[in-house]
């Protein structure tokens, strides 16, 4: 079956720009994770959600982040007045439930000039 | 807090040969283990976990990793890489109380013929 897609797969925007990364989850998967990968770095995690709401958004750095899952498929990371160094590939995941494994999708890579 | 600790940065080992990567974690509680494979310009892809039972785990691509609590590791090993093992390789552990998972910063590991 399709994996988890993410759009688009590269977006450049300037400064102080807002953006909005989309996820799609595998069907049926009731938790979707956020990361988000420097280079050279592992990923590092931002928020998660169990079904529509997030269970955990202690990752997200700081109030211009925000993520939003309102039918419990589709999630949408925005990212206001966008930094240089908000620079790097947004990684989604999802799990058929909680603490089992992650399916990663291939990423966003987003670049703030 | 958790963390996880990948002790080799880059592993440049030639084709045939033996290979261990090594992984550390911290935690006070139990903890689920995984380690994730991301070949060039793909997105990350799971080789193995251990979640309870058996303390060596086999995985996908002849990889094998053992966990060993009393000295909280979980180091990946295969006998006889290949050319096409060449790729970035990550840690990662959710611990037993919540759903975060926390990825160490990689391990490049690069087979030479």
């Amino acid at each position: 079956g399709a994996g988890v897609s993410q759009t688009p797969s590269n977006k450049v925007t300037e400064k102080g720009k807002y953006v909005e990364l989309r996820c799609d989850p595998i069907s049926g998967h009731t938790a979707l994770y956020w990361y988000r990968q420097s280079l050279g770095q592992g990923p590092e995690f931002l928020i998660y959600f169990q079904g529509t709401g997030a269970a955990d958004d202690s990752g997200l750095p700081n109030d211009r982040f925000f993520a939003v899952r309102p039918e419990g498929s589709v999630s949408t990371l925005k990212i206001q007045r966008t930094e240089r160094g908000d620079s790097a590939v947004y990684l989604c995941a999802s799990s058929l439930q909680a603490a089992e494994t992650q399916y990663f999708g291939p990423g966003t890579r987003l670049l703030v000039l | 807090a958790q963390s996880v600790t990948q002790l080799d940065s880059q592993v440049p080992v030639f084709e045939e040969a033996p290979v261990e990567l090594r992984c550390n974690y911290s935690s006070s509680v139990s903890v689920y283990l995984f380690w994730y494979v991301q070949y060039p310009n793909q997105g990350l892809q799971l080789l193995l976990k251990y979640l309870s039972g058996s303390t060596l785990v086999k995985g996908i691509n002849g990889f094998e990793a053992e966990f060993n609590k009393s000295q909280t590791s979980f180091h990946l090993r295969k006998p006889s890489v290949h050319i096409s093992d060449t790729a970035e390789y990550f840690c990662a552990v959710i611990p037993g109380n919540n759903n975060d998972m926390r990825f160490g910063a990689g391990t490049r590991l690069t087979v030479k013929p």
